[in-house]
């Protein structure tokens, strides 16, 4: 089935130590979006690729960075981590000029 | 500004009875609606959307939302619920663009037996 997979499901990172998050999909959508999801919040959007131009969104610290090697993976690295960057990190993708998100099951993210 | 208004933070119904969750948007130009579901520590999955067309649209899962652009809304509606339903449920307006999607803050749903 085709999908979007985020690994690790799991993350437990150090205050300070850089992480760094996967997603990968099997759509072939152009199309893929980092989202934050705080406790018993809704998800915000960080950044998104459309092919491989990059779109920041305008609150989105400079500590959050993004690449995506080819149309199919996707990272989010957060290059210093702080308790406040907790959170469940959501992936998601669309085709080109379709509006349907297409998420993955997410990556809880802790810091210690 | 864009924004989407779920009024109820948690809602609790008992198993086998209908269900209503509001959504309220507000949007300059001709929305695309959606709703999600998120069962605890995963993902969200798309109940169904709105683009244009009939107002009423059938989604998964029994669940049906109907579009209401006088009142600005598009409530998530299913007659009969089941204990798999609870869940923290999302509303979403988009553009044409296709690009972000603004969420509400969700409506969690708890089903009491």
């Amino acid at each position: 089935d085709a999908m979007v997979i985020q690994n690790p499901r799991y993350q437990v990172t150090q205050f300070g130590k850089p992480v760094t998050l996967s997603c990968s999909q099997t759509l072939n959508h152009n199309v893929m979006y980092w989202y934050q999801q705080k406790s018993s919040q809704a998800p915000k959007l960080l950044f998104h690729y459309y092919d491989k131009d990059f779109n920041n969104e305008a609150d989105t610290p400079d500590n959050f960075q993004s690449r995506r090697p080819n149309t199919s993976f996707c990272f989010l690295d957060i290059r210093s981590p702080g308790l406040g960057d907790a959170a469940m990190y959501l992936c998601a993708t669309s085709r080109a000029g379709g509006n349907e998100q297409y998420f993955g099951p997410g990556t809880r993210l802790t810091v210690t | 500004a864009q924004s989407v208004t779920q009024p109820d933070i948690h809602i609790t119904v008992s198993e086998g009875a209908s269900l209503e969750l509001r959504c309220n948007y507000s949007y300059g130009a001709t929305p695309y609606l959606f709703w999600y579901v998120q069962s605890p520590g995963q993902g969200l999955q798309l109940l169904l959307k709105y683009f244009s067309g009939d107002t009423l649209v059938q989604g998964i899962k029994g669940f049906e939302a109907e579009f209401k652009r006088s009142q600005s809304s598009f409530n998530l509606r299913k007659p009969s619920v089941h204990w798999s339903d609870a869940a923290e449920y999302f509303c979403a307006v988009g553009n044409q663009a296709g690009t972000a999607l603004i969420f509400g803050k969700g409506t969690t749903l708890s089903v009491s037996s």
